[in-house]
């Protein structure tokens, strides 16, 4: 029930596309779900993140669409660029304390040019 | 705001030493701290939750006495490996938060190779 499942495991967009990356969990007491960017040899950077009580959110060209229902939240990057290649990670958590985050397994984003 | 510092970013050891790695809230002050391990073009492994002023709590699988956990201020939780082994070679990042509405901030993580 701690899992958070993440697709596709890399994926390749062109420079300009919608890079789309998909997250399903099981524990419905999750309330907190972020998304990350790692660049290779850096800690990951928080890039967006989002509530249960809204079904989307977006802050810039990154958005967040979030389905109580269906248990999935899903990443797009508009208009996808070079500099967007990344490796994307989506997390999920409790927002009672300090939580632990249990981490998607990870996208590899390459923008080609 | 919400920096969080580790240091080293990386280091060498030989075989059987121990290595200490720091990390930091720069601008806040951060009772609790997650230390986690990840391998090449994997996901992140979480290995203990810090506790200031307390005992860490370690998942499942992790070595308490390999992998010792300080968490002596409000700022500051160290993760020492002791009598390292080249499977212990791994990236080590450290995460905390300034509270529930910030979300966890990482550290630049540490690459560790063991000789």
């Amino acid at each position: 029930q701690q899992q958070v499942k993440q697709s596709p495991q890399s994926l390749i967009v062109q420079k300009g596309g919608i890079s789309i990356i998909n997250c399903a969990y099981e524990n419905t007491a999750f309330d907190y779900f972020p998304w990350y960017q790692q660049f290779p040899g850096k800690g990951p950077a928080l890039l967006i993140a989002i509530r249960p009580d809204v079904s989307e959110k977006k802050e810039g060209r990154f958005t967040i669409s979030f389905n109580k229902s269906a248990k999935q939240f899903s990443l797009h990057i508009m208009d996808s660029q070079p500099g967007d290649s990344a490796t994307y990670f989506c997390a999920a958590s409790m927002s009672t304390g300090f939580q632990k985050l249990v981490f998607g397994t990870g996208t590899r984003l390459l923008v080609s040019p | 705001g919400a920096v969080v510092s580790q240091h080293p970013s990386w280091v060498i050891c030989k075989s059987g030493t121990s290595v200490k790695i720091e990390c930091r809230s720069l601008d806040f002050q951060a009772t609790t701290m997650f230390w986690y391990r990840q391998f090449p073009k994997q996901s992140l492994m979480l290995m203990a939750t810090s506790n200031e002023g307390s005992k860490a709590t370690y998942e499942q699988g992790v070595e308490k006495d390999k992998f010792l956990i300080n968490h002596a201020s409000l700022t500051l939780s160290t993760l020492t490996v002791t009598s390292a082994h080249p499977e212990d070679s791994s990236f080590y990042i450290c995460s905390a938060s300034p509270g529930q509405a910030y979300g966890y901030t990482f550290g630049s993580g540490t690459r560790l190779t063991v000789v």
